[in-house]
């Protein structure tokens, strides 16, 4: 059974960087008919895609226009999981944050984190 | 990108109801459809894919239908556990896009 627990700090002050880890049991990060995909859900923007990350013979990562400045997805194979940065984060970022996988459709989600920006 | 619209955004039933909740996307998706189920302080659960494939587990009342810009989701008798919010999201361009919900309540 395909598993993704998430990790990271539920606050985070403003300027500073997000940064959530999805942890990946039952599938491998590298499987080559799957992207691994980071998700957010606030009030104001709803359930927003922020970018993905996929293995087809090399790494392949995109990035939603609207964070594609600030945003790093990285796989990393030897632990098998996927991590997502956010610099420069602001209020706006308020949110909880989902990794999710996507073969085919979106079957697969992490618990989702709470992540407050605020000093 | 591509805009999904959902309607209505709330929805009042009774169990056992018959329910249809409308989606529309501002372009073709090629039928990359799919439809998810979201209860208070929880992930967003899988329910139809590719318009109108249930996913595995899931109860054979809820159906998807659809093609070109225009789906539907319908859940053929409202039990008490069907009481959440529906979202619609198109996965055939990135960025990937969701309606905006539809909170069924009784």
């Amino acid at each position: 059974q395909v598993q993704l627990q998430q990790s990271g700090p539920g606050l985070v002050k403003p300027s500073q960087t997000l940064s959530l880890t999805c942890a990946i049991s039952g599938d491998s990060v590298s499987n080559n008919s799957a992207s691994w995909n980071w998700i957010r859900q606030s009030p104001s923007r709803g359930l927003e895609w922020l970018g993905r990350t996929y293995y087809r013979s090399t790494w392949y990562t995109q990035y939603a226009f609207s964070v594609k400045s600030r945003i790093t997805i990285t796989p990393d194979t030897s632990s098998n999981q996927f991590a997502l940065q956010l610099i420069s984060v602001t209020p706006e970022d308020t949110a909880v944050y989902y990794c999710t996988r996507q073969r085919d459709r979106f079957d697969i989600w992490g618990q989702g984190t709470m992540v407050t920006v605020s000093s | 990108d591509i805009q999904m619209t959902q309607s209505p955004s709330t929805l009042s039933a009774s169990v056992g109801d018959r329910v249809t909740i409308t989606c529309r996307a501002s372009q073709g998706i090629n039928n990359w459809l799919a439809w998810y189920q979201q209860k208070p302080g929880r992930a967003p659960n899988l329910l139809i894919y590719k318009v109108s494939n249930l996913q595995s587990g899931v109860p054979s009342r809820f159906s998807g239908i659809g093609s070109g810009t225009e789906f539907t989701l319908t859940i053929s008798s409202l039990q008490p556990d069907d009481f959440a919010t529906y979202y619609c999201q198109q996965y055939n361009n990135v960025p990937y896009t969701f309606g905006q919900g539809t909170k069924l309540e009784i």
